[in-house]
């Protein structure tokens, strides 16, 4: 399956500000998740967004959804060291049971 | 505490040598997937199981082998390792439904180099 793409590649700010990482998709989409993975571990889930839904909270976390352009960004607000990480995207086809994977956004909060 | 168990954590071994890298979910779940992520490549599905005796190949098949007996329990078997199989291995499940993947829980990896 093709990988989806994710922009920036890396982000780095300053511990308090704000982060927005981007993830376009190519196909029509059941549902787009965000994960995250901190180095060399396993890959945590982080939120889903239905693809009749245009935005979604969890926490500091906020996530939107635009099907017409195929695209999601995920927003995190007044970050913290602890949200140094990778960030990946995977869109959820319909009915056929494989997400299609971005590249990952490294994120680097300088304290 | 639900969890996705993949053992060994860390294995050196030869070309050639078969390896079996075990994978175990507490959470009833029917998917399960196996990924290699390599600097570079990203996340690239090897197997995946639907349900019990149901598996279908990922993007990178080639030279691995999984089963599914048990609900639980996905091994990912290596017959004959090759030093391009050195990766990082991640197993991964989720409830699944409508032909849909859904949310999933990883294991916390399983790095594997091929001498």
């Amino acid at each position: 399956s093709q990988q989806g793409e994710e922009d920036p590649q890396a982000l780095s700010i300053q511990e308090g500000e704000n982060a927005t990482m981007n993830c376009s998709y190519k196909t029509s989409i059941n549902n787009l998740q965000w994960y995250r993975q901190n180095s060399g571990r396993g890959l945590v889930h982080l939120i889903l967004i239905r693809s009749n839904e245009r935005e979604k909270h969890s926490g500091r976390l906020r996530v939107t959804l635009d099907t017409s352009k195929k695209s999601s960004s995920l927003l995190i607000t007044a970050s913290r060291a602890a949200d140094t990480a990778s960030y990946f995207c995977a869109s959820d086809m319909d009915s056929n049971y494989q997400l299609i994977w971005g590249a990952g956004t490294k994120l680097i909060i300088k304290p | 505490e639900a969890q996705v168990t993949q053992n060994p954590r860390y294995l050196i071994t030869v070309t050639g040598k078969k390896l079996t890298v075990t994978c175990s979910q507490n959470m009833n779940h029917e998917y399960m997937s196996w990924y290699r992520q390599d600097p570079g490549l990203g996340l690239r599905q090897i197997y995946y199981s639907m349900n019990v005796e149901v598996t279908d190949k990922g993007d990178v098949p080639e030279g691995y082998k999984v089963s599914r007996k048990e609900k639980r329990n996905f091994p990912l078997i290596l017959e004959s390792p090759s030093p391009n199989q050195t990766s990082l291995y991640f197993c991964a499940s989720s409830l699944s439904t409508g032909g849909n993947t859904g949310e999933l829980f990883f294991g916390e990896g399983s790095r594997l180099t091929v001498l």
